[in-house]
């Protein structure tokens, strides 16, 4: 089955750290861009960040630049955001989705929640 | 970065009719090159994630159905449900992808009058 599932969202407090992960099966990884979109509770959509195919290229938000990191293994056909030095505001649910032109796969979304 | 204006923010259509969205982007997505419109449509119905209807500004998704149209071109696009059903009642955003950052608009909600 086509599928990208997410993982590693949970509780933290401001200032921590938390790892998201995005399993991918059913296509091959490997040859697709991929992208993190969040979603804050009863909000629109935002890009959060995407990264090449070979991870050559990557690109983040302004408003997670220097503290997300993206990165991959085709190898593992998962994709990763690495989320430091979170905010109240990161507050949402994150999908990760297939590139293709537009975003052709969405996964159903892991919830952050950051709060004291 | 270029901003993604919608309109209206919500519509109400009777079952069976016409609803028409739209869209408008701060600067030209219409690439030269290639002659497409980097402009992308999505369905987010509640409680789902979101789902790809078009591409490409007029290039419907496989097994999205027929009555979902998209047009325009340049700075001005539209999606159109040409028949309202039950099941389309969802919320709808544009995207670029002409550049980063990428920008979604910020959603259409579609309801049944």
């Amino acid at each position: 089955e086509v599928q990208l599932v997410e993982s590693g969202g949970g509780l933290v407090k401001p200032g921590g750290s938390l790892r998201l992960s995005c399993a991918a099966s059913g296509f091959t990884f490997s040859s697709y861009s991929m992208n993190w979109v969040r979603q804050a509770p009863g909000k629109g959509l935002e890009w959060v960040s995407s990264i090449s195919s070979s991870s050559s290229y990557i690109y983040y938000a302004d408003s997670v630049k220097g503290r997300f990191t993206i990165s991959r293994d085709n190898a593992k056909n998962s994709l990763y955001l690495q989320m430091n030095r979170l905010r109240a505001e990161d507050t949402a649910v994150y999908y990760c989705a297939k590139d293709r032109p537009g975003m052709a796969l969405w996964g159903q979304g892991t919830l952050v929640t950051v709060s004291s | 970065d270029i901003v993604m204006t919608q309109s209206p923010d919500s519509l109400a259509v009777s079952l069976g009719e016409r609803a028409t969205i739209n869209c408008k982007s701060s600067q030209t997505l219409l690439y030269n090159a290639n002659n497409r419109n980097y402009l992308a449509w999505y369905q987010q119905k509640p409680g789902q994630s979101p789902k790809l209807l078009i591409h490409w500004a007029s290039a419907r998704e496989s097994g999205v159905p027929d009555r979902f149209s998209g047009s325009g071109s340049g700075t001005d696009f539209t999606l159109t449900i040409s028949s309202l059903q039950a099941e389309d009642v969802a919320v709808y955003y544009c995207q670029h992808y002409y550049n980063t950052p990428l920008t979604f608009g910020g959603g259409t909600k579609v309801e049944i009058k």
